[in-house]
């Protein structure tokens, strides 16, 4: 089975760009979740979904970040403008639901740059 | 509030040694699973093991194991024989759908460095 795939691994961009980070979640997982990992904040959940419904976004940092998943298959999460601050590694991951046993699986994660 | 707390920021063993590393939770939840994560140097979030809150043995995963104390709520992973490949940071995290909605929440993280 394939796992969470992310792409792109790494990105490097400059300030006041678009960047989007896309995720596959592993088949039938019906739980995706986006962290954001920095030296100082450690891992930090943004947002994650159930069924492709947003279910907390209570950790997007601000309004430049959103997150989308427009089927089971796929989701996207989007930084405009980016910012020097946003420099770090974002994960994405996914499980099953309904018990608390369910073991998530993280991508091997996106390096973002922003200069 | 639901927390986890890593309360060792780096720790050293030398090879072929066991160590433990330290994980206390809190949650009000009454149903809750633990887990734990290696982040090797590369990058990656590996699984490591998982244990329930309702399980009535530890859990034990080839050479890691969970030592579950749940009126202390604590959930330390022991490493046996240690090895150069167990490097790495070490996440302790929690899971728990009553009242955290299915998300897993991270502890700090603690840095393992095996020495030879």
């Amino acid at each position: 089975d394939a796992g969470v795939i992310q792409s792109p691994r790494h990105e490097v961009t400059e300030m006041g760009q678009e960047v989007t980070l896309r995720c596959k979640p592993i088949s039938g997982h019906d739980y995706l979740f986006w962290y954001r990992q920095t030296m100082m904040r450690g891992l930090e959940l943004l947002i994650y979904f159930n069924n492709n419904v947003p279910i907390d976004d209570s950790g997007m940092p601000e309004d430049r970040f959103s997150a989308k998943m427009p089927n089971a298959s796929f989701s996207t999460l989007k930084i405009q403008p980016s910012e020097p601050r946003d420099s770090a590694v974002y994960f994405c991951a996914s499980s099953l639901g309904g018990f608390s046993g369910n073991t998530i699986y993280f991508g091997e994660g996106s390096w973002l740059t922003v200069v | 509030a639901q927390k986890i707390t890593q309360t060792q920021p780096g720790m050293f063993v030398q090879e072929k040694e066991a160590v433990t590393l330290d994980c206390t939770y809190d949650t009000s939840d009454p149903s809750y699973g633990l887990f734990w994560y290696k982040q090797p140097s590369s990058g990656e979030m590996i699984f490591l093991i998982y244990q329930g809150s309702y399980d009535q043995q530890n859990a034990t995963e080839g050479r890691y194991s969970l030592n579950f104390q749940k009126a202390r709520k604590s959930a330390n992973l022991v490493i046996s024989a240690s090895q150069l490949g167990d490097s790495a940071m070490y996440f302790c995290a929690m899971r728990a759908f009553y009242n955290q909605g299915g998300k897993l929440i991270f502890g700090q993280g603690t840095e393992l460095s095996v020495k030879p």
